[in-house]
């Protein structure tokens, strides 16, 4: 299946601060780039989403880039909030499935 | 609206005994339907999935099986399970067709294999 590398695998951050996780995959023909964010005990859901036509997707404090030359794309928070403490998972469609990343765990401090 | 169940939350059990998860989904129709295992500190990994009633993909060797006996019923299940069979056990759906991308998971099943 789709190799999707999800880097890093931790990130403390200061309230207010940013923060930025990264995603590498190696199939060209991907074109659909879910991040899904999971809370303690919980599934999954997914947060923001971007397909291979658009560059950049926004949705209020949160944002991601896709770079389809490089093959990588990005998840961006602003002004982080203690509930944006979580999980991360990047995601990549391939012969229709998703391939996960790692995950990401993002803690905001106080 | 769509919901989906997950149950039980938790599970403990001994190594060698059976398993049965079930997961139903409310409010839409033939949706695929997914079955992940998440290790911990780990991404999720696809272990079976259904487009249709009867009709089960298996994404990787091992202990498991699935089942979808009705429409939006999902069920994993074990004969015997293993200790590596530990882990936290997430159902998923998606919407019939092109806009299948999407995944809804459920709560979770964390289980425990001792």
């Amino acid at each position: 299946g789709e190799n999707v590398e999800q880097h890093p695998s931790t990130l403390s951050v200061q309230e207010g601060d940013s923060a930025v996780i990264k995603c590498t995959y190696s199939d060209s023909a991907s074109n659909y780039f879910p991040w899904y964010k999971q809370e303690l005990g919980k599934g999954p859901q997914l947060i923001i989403d971007i397909r291979s036509n658009v560059g950049e997707k926004k949705d209020q404090r949160i944002a991601v880039t896709l770079n389809k030359t490089a093959k990588h794309f990005s998840l961006h928070i602003t002004e982080t909030q203690p509930e944006d403490s979580a999980v991360y998972f990047c995601a990549v469609i391939n012969d229709y499935k998703l391939s996960f990343g790692a995950g990401t765990t993002v803690t905001v401090r106080a | 609206s769509q919901t989906i169940h997950q149950w039980p939350a938790t599970l403990v059990q001994p190594v060698g005994s059976p398993l049965s998860l079930e997961c139903t989904v409310e409010g839409t129709s033939n949706p695929n339907l997914y079955w992940y295992r998440q290790a911990a500190g780990r991404g999720l990994q696809l272990l079976f999935y259904s487009v249709g009633i009867g009709q089960i993909s298996s994404e990787v060797p091992q202990n498991l099986s699935a089942s979808r006996p009705q429409d939006r019923q999902f069920i994993l299940s074990s004969k015997k399970l293993l200790l590596s069979d530990s882990g936290f056990y997430l159902c998923a759906w998606s919407f019939d067709g092109a806009t299948n991308e999407k995944l809804f998971f459920g709560s979770g099943t964390q289980l425990s294999v001792l």
